[in-house]
């Protein structure tokens, strides 16, 4: 089995950092991914590591250490349309499809 | 990319019937899997849908009630069956399209809100 954690509510002010956190345990780990969902929408996706190290993408980086069971999403300059839930989702070798985390629920406020 | 269309986006049923969920592709897929996001929960997978074989499904999850079709490699429909409140979730098609070819994002539909009263 599989087990992701990740905090389940987080608040950030707006132009500020934020860093959402993932851990995970799995057998067979090939590769991990953020992704983004506002109420009401389906995930988009936001980020995919499977080697070690730090993936930037404009405002969002993320970061990964296999070793550690550990990933990281880094939101830059934070705006309110960043208020949403970020889904953590690991895929493993046992299985085709992605393993999600409970998200994390994030509020920028003003 | 893969463009995903899933329809119904949303519907109010009655508890005892049943409703089939539908998920269009506009390319060819190996695997297509079908999530279930609770209220205030994260995506629970259901079941992975392959072309030509039954569907795999995941622990608590079961044909009788949540049998799945997949008649051809663009094409798939989930159906709720007997619903109860219980089932009162936001059902998600996705598919990874190139995962066969290296690139491994997994592309959602717009997702269903299926509310049992």
């Amino acid at each position: 089995g599989q087990n992701i954690d990740q905090p389940t509510e987080m608040t950030a002010t707006e132009g500020a950092i934020v860093q959402i956190n993932c851990t995970y345990q799995t057998s067979g780990f090939n590769g991990l991914f953020w992704y983004q969902q506002h109420a009401g929408e389906a995930p988009t996706f936001l980020s995919y590591n499977v080697l070690d190290g730090l993936e930037e993408k404009g405002r969002f980086s993320s970061f990964l250490s296999r070793s550690k069971g550990y990933s990281y999403l880094l939101l830059k300059e934070l705006q309110m349309k960043d208020s949403a839930s970020y889904l953590c989702a690991v895929y493993s070798n046992s299985g085709y499809a992605l393993n999600f985390g409970k998200g994390t629920s994030l509020l920028v406020t003003p | 990319s893969a463009v995903i269309s899933q329809k119904p986006s949303r519907d109010i049923c009655q508890r005892g019937t049943s409703l089939t969920i539908q998920c269009q592709v506009d390319s060819q897929v190996t695997m297509m899997f079908w999530y279930r996001q609770q209220p205030g929960q994260s995506l629970t997978l259901i079941a992975t849908a392959n072309q030509g074989s039954e569907a795999t499904y995941e622990s608590g999850f079961v044909i009788d009630k949540f049998p799945i079709s997949r008649p051809n490699l663009t094409f798939s429909t989930l159906t709720v069956s007997n619903m109860s409140p219980e089932d009162s979730s936001i059902y998600l098609c996705s598919v990874d399209k190139d995962r066969e070819r290296g690139n491994t994002e997994a592309f959602f539909g717009q997702g269903t809100r299926l509310t049992v009263v």
